[in-house]
C-alpha cells in the first residue's frame, strides 16, 4: 500500500532555513500537499505542488519535488519561532490521502 | 475553522459507553473523513463518506461506525468506548472538484475514555 514517511524532528535555530523532508511510494500521486499543525488545533494546508512541477514558491516556502525518487521537501526561509509547529507531508493521489507521521519543527532563539 | 466544526471539543467518557462526535460542514463538500491522531502514529483513516448514506472503513475502524443522513454532517460512533480510543478526532471535508487544494480540517474533538 501507499506510505509517506517523514523524520520526526527538526530543530533549528531562529532566522535559519529549514528543510523538511518526505519520501512516498504511491507513483501515481498527483498532487502532494505540506499541511501545519499548531498546538491544540487541526491541520491546515500549507502548501501544494503538482505532481509535473519540480518546485514551487511561495513568499518564505520552497517546495521541491523529486518524481524520480520520490522525495519531496519543504524549506521554509528564514525560520520564525511562530513556525513551531508539526508538518505533515501527505499525497493525494486518490480520494483518501495518505499522511505522514508529521515532523515536529522546533524553532529556538 | 472555516466551514467546518466539530463537536463536542472535549469529552471524558466512561469504559463501556456510546459516544458520538459530530462534524457539521457548510461547503456542501461531497468527501468527508474521520481520522484520529495519535503520538507516534501521524493521522490514521478510521471512516471516510462520498455522499450521502456512502460510506467506507479505513485502516482503523474497528469499533466505530459512521452515518451520514444529509451533505453537511458526518458522524462518527463508537459504540463501546475503550481506553485505546482514548484520541484527538479529526473530521476533513474535500471537495470533488477541487482536488489541488486539499483538505479542509476541523479543530478536532479530544476524547478521553476513563
Amino acid at each position: 500500500g501507499e506510505d509517506v514517511e517523514q523524520s520526526l524532528f527538526l530543530s533549528v535555530r531562529e532566522g535559519d532555513s529549514s528543510v523538511i523532508n518526505c519520501t512516498y511510494t504511491d507513483s501515481s500521486s498527483t498532487y502532494l500537499y505540506w499541511y501545519k499543525q499548531e498546538p491544540g488545533a487541526g491541520l491546515q494546508l500549507l502548501t501544494y505542488i503538482f505532481s509535473n512541477m519540480d518546485m514551487k514558491q511561495d513568499q518564505r516556502l520552497t517546495v521541491l519535488l523529486n518524481k524520480k525518487d520520490k522525495h519531496l521537501s519543504l524549506r521554509i526561509a528564514d525560520t520564525q519561532t511562530g513556525d513551531s509547529a508539526i508538518y505533515f507531508c501527505a499525497e493525494g493521489g486518490s480520494y483518501i490521502p495518505t499522511f505522514g507521521r508529521g515532523t515536529s519543527l522546533i524553532v529556538h532563539p | 475553522d472555516a466551514g467546518i466544526t466539530q463537536s463536542p471539543r472535549h469529552k471524558v467518557t466512561e469504559t463501556g459507553t456510546p459516544v458520538t462526535l459530530r462534524c457539521h460542514q457548510t461547503e456542501n463538500h461531497r468527501y468527508m473523513y474521520w481520522y484520529r491522531q495519535d503520538p507516534g502514529h501521524g493521522l490514521r483513516l478510521i471512516h471516510y463518506s462520498y455522499g450521502v448514506k456512502d460510506t467506507d472503513k479505513g485502516e482503523v475502524s474497528d469499533g466505530y461506525s459512521v452515518s451520514r443522513s444529509k451533505t453537511e454532517d458526518f458522524l462518527l460512533t463508537l459504540e463501546s468506548a475503550t481506553s485505546s480510543q482514548t484520541s484527538v478526532y479529526f473530521c476533513a471535508i474535500r471537495d470533488a472538484g477541487q482536488t489541488n487544494y486539499g483538505y479542509t480540517f476541523g479543530s478536532g474533538t479530544r476524547l478521553t475514555v476513563v
